[in-house]
């Protein structure tokens, strides 16, 4: 069975820093796009990044670049956020997504939840 | 990278058919075949109901149906149950390795 489990969302201070990590199993980690999804409470689903299979290219949203690195180790099947200067309007739960061909997220994570707030 | 747009709520009796609409742009929607559609739950993580404009994944029930006609693409959804009652999202590719989101639809079961 594919399964992506989420860990380390929290309470963070604006300006402050916070890595999440995504545990994918059941499936050749490698050989799929990894992404991340958010979803700020009562409000729709954002598209945050995506990262090839073999961990050398990287795409983000206009909202998050320069502030947001997705990164990946296939060799513990682990992807990751490092997300820094986080601001007010980053709080969200986030979702670890595997897409089929970069396409479409087919398996969604359980979400962590992330909140900046003083 | 502006989402997706579609109506904020709709709603339909047990039984009826409902469509969701989904309109975006030439960049995206109407530039690929590449649109999707995810049922959420309140609480719970969305879930792949229609890919590919049409295409419905092993387990999906058959009264789930996705269509497209330019830049607006479509679900459907016929002999509506309760369990159905849920939010739902559109999503296209929209070139160099980018998703976009539509807004959300939630669909309530009368």
């Amino acid at each position: 069975e594919v399964q992506l489990l989420e860990s380390g969302g929290g309470l963070v201070q604006p300006g402050g820093s916070l890595r999440l990590s995504c545990a994918a199993s059941g499936f050749t980690f490698s050989s799929y796009p990894m992404g991340w999804v958010r979803q700020a409470p009562g409000k729709g689903l954002e598209w945050v990044s995506v990262i090839s299979g073999g961990g050398g290219s990287t795409y983000y949203a206009d909202s998050v670049k320069g502030r947001f690195t997705n990164s990946r180790d296939n060799s513990k099947n682990t992807l990751y956020l490092q997300m820094n200067s986080l601001r007010a309007d980053d709080t969200a739960v986030y979702y670890c997504a595997k897409t089929e061909s970069w396409i479409r997220v087919d398996v969604w994570g359980q979400g962590t939840t992330v909140t900046v707030s003083s | 990278q502006s989402a997706l747009t579609q109506p904020r709520s709709v709603s339909g009796s047990p039984g009826q058919s409902v469509t969701i609409s989904c309109t975006g742009t030439s960049t995206d929607v109407g530039g690929y075949n590449y649109v999707s559609w995810y049922q959420q739950h309140p609480g719970k993580a969305p879930k792949l109901v229609i890919y590919d404009v049409s295409k419905r994944p092993s387990g999906v029930p058959d009264r789930f149906s996705g269509s497209k006609s330019g830049n607006t693409a479509s679900l459907t959804i016929s002999g509506l149950q309760a369990e159905d009652e849920a939010d739902y999202y559109c999503c296209s590719y929209a070139g160099t390795y980018t998703l976009v989101f539509g807004g959300g639809t939630m669909l309530t079961v009368l």
